[in-house]
């Protein structure tokens, strides 16, 4: 049970360049979720997915895409790579009645390093 | 979501219990009190969650005011593997979808 991966763990852009980061998740967890973080701060929801099928916008959206594949799988695509855009990027997943929760506790991966120059 | 506050920082000696505190004066009926910790740049690790009663795990242990308006994480022996930022968060879960990390606490565990 490999929890959440994504992939890669680092990746350098220039400015202009498309990219997209990947994530899956073992969990059969109906949500899942882009999260970005910048150097000391908090984590900035991106989007989200409530359930296979269905993308939400989050705080941060402007810059990105993102595509539910299936249950398992979460992508986050960068059209058009800009400088404001380096960041530490996590994704999560979560479902009901895991774990030791009876409420949608959110399952976070090791994240992707991207360097936007 | 109700917005938490949190004290910056705390040291603890190695093999200690830390006793992590949190405000959260505004929390609503349906929000749960969750606690997770970042180990240096890694992705968020989920600790803990109440709503009103007393949780222990295998991990930690949280205490939750009767008033709710407080709480307090317990890591009962603390190694230098605990040190992190821990974030108390208060979430209502589905719904909501966000998690609000604020600025969190830094714990320094001293040998």
């Amino acid at each position: 049970n490999a929890g959440v991966t994504q992939t890669p763990k680092f990746q350098v852009l220039k400015t202009g360049q498309s990219m997209t980061l990947q994530c899956a998740q073992d969990m059969n967890h109906n949500s899942m979720y882009w999260y970005r973080q910048d150097p000391g701060m908090g984590l900035r929801l991106i989007y989200y997915s409530a359930s296979e099928g269905t993308t939400d916008k989050g705080e941060v959206p402007n810059g990105y895409n993102v595509s539910r594949l299936n249950k398992r799988e979460f992508s986050l695509r960068l059209e058009s790579a800009a400088p404001s855009q380096t960041s530490v990027y996590f994704c999560a997943s979560s479902g009901w009645g895991t774990g030791t929760g009876t409420t949608d506790t959110q399952y976070f991966g090791p994240g992707t390093r991207l360097t936007v120059l | 979501d109700a917005k938490t506050t949190q004290p910056p920082s705390m040291d603890c000696a190695e093999g200690r219990a830390a006793n992590l505190p949190c405000n959260h004066s505004t929390i609503s009926g349906n929000e749960y009190v969750y606690w997770y910790r970042q180990i240096h740049s890694q992705g968020p690790q989920y600790i803990i969650h109440g709503l009103k009663n007393n949780e222990t795990n295998e991990m930690a242990s949280l205490i939750i005011t009767e008033d709710r308006k407080s709480s307090t994480l317990i890591l009962p022996h603390a190694t230098l593997r605990d040190t992190a930022v821990y974030y108390c968060i208060a979430y209502t879960g589905a719904g909501s979808y966000q998690l609000t990390f604020g600025k969190g606490t830094k714990l320094s565990v001293i040998p």
